[in-house]
C-alpha cells in the first residue's frame, strides 16, 4: 500500500528565505506526483504536476523535482513571501484502482514578515 | 467557468440521519472524485468516477454511496450517519492532458460535516 510522508510537519521562516519541502513515497510505481496548496478553511489549489517520465517542473518561484527510483520529491520555494503561508500537500497517483491520489499529511508553512 | 462547486458548505447531522452532498463541475471533465479530510491529516479517497455511469471505490468507501448519471454531477450519499463521518468533504475533477496522461485535479471548496 502506498504511503506518502512529508517532512517537516511545520516550518517557520523569515520573509525572503529560500526553502525546501520534502515528500517521500513507498511505492515507486506511480503515474505522477502533484503538489497542492491549501489555505485555512479552503479547498486545494494545484501548484505543480510532475508526470512519472519527468524530473522536474517549474512555475514562477516554485520548482518541484521527482526522483522516482528513490521515492522522493522536493518543492523548492524561492524568495519566500508572507503570502506563501499555507499548508503544502504532496500527492502521488498510483497504478492500482483505489490509489487515484494518495496524499501526505502536509507541511504547514509560515513566512514571517 | 464556476469550476467545481459543492453544496452545502456546512451541515450538522444527527446520528442515523442521511444526506446527500452535491458536487458539480462545468469543465466537461470525465474524472470526478470524493475525498474526506480529517483534522491534521491528508485527504483520503472515498469514491471516484471515470465517466458517466462508471464509479469505483477508493480507500475509505464504507458508509457512503455515489452515482454518476451525468458528466457534470457526482453526488455523495451518506446513509445512517455516524460520528466517525465527521469530516471535511472535498469533491474534485480532472481530465486527460494532450499526451493522454492524467491532468491536475481541480478541487471544490469543501463541505464541513458534523455528526452528533
Amino acid at each position: 500500500k502506498q504511503e506518502v510522508t512529508q517532512i517537516p510537519a511545520a516550518l517557520s521562516v523569515p520573509e525572503g528565505e529560500n526553502l525546501v519541502l520534502n515528500c517521500s513515497f513507498t511505492d515507486s510505481a506511480i503515474y505522477n506526483l502533484q503538489w497542492f496548496r491549501q489555505d485555512p478553511g479552503k479547498g486545494l489549489t494545484s501548484l505543480l504536476l510532475i508526470q512519472s517520465s519527468q524530473r522536474e517542473q517549474t512555475s514562477g518561484r516554485l520548482n518541484a523535482s521527482l526522483d522516482k527510483s528513490s521515492g522522493r520529491s522536493t518543492l523548492y520555494i524561492a524568495a519566500s513571501q508572507p503570502g506563501d503561508s499555507a499548508t503544502y500537500l504532496c500527492a502521488v497517483e498510483g497504478m492500482s484502482g483505489s490509489e487515484k491520489l494518495v496524499f501526505g499529511k502536509g507541511t504547514k508553512l509560515t513566512v514571517n514578515p | 467557468n464556476a469550476g467545481v462547486t459543492q453544496t452545502p458548505k456546512f451541515r450538522i447531522l444527527k446520528i442515523g440521519q442521511s444526506m446527500t452532498l452535491q458536487c458539480a463541475q462545468d469543465m466537461n471533465h470525465n474524472y470526478m472524485y470524493w475525498y474526506r479530510q480529517d483534522p491534521g491529516m491528508g485527504l483520503k479517497l472515498i469514491y471516484y468516477s471515470v465517466g458517466a455511469g462508471i464509479t469505483d471505490k477508493g480507500e475509505v468507501p464504507n458508509g457512503y454511496n455515489v452515482s454518476r448519471s451525468t458528466t457534470e454531477d457526482f453526488p455523495l450519499r451518506l446513509e445512517l450517519a455516524a460520528p466517525s463521518q465527521t469530516s471535511v468533504y472535498f469533491c474534485a475533477s480532472s481530465s486527460l492532458d494532450v499526451a493522454g496522461d492524467t491532468d491536475t485535479q481541480y478541487f471544490g471548496p469543501g463541505t464541513r460535516l458534523t455528526v452528533l
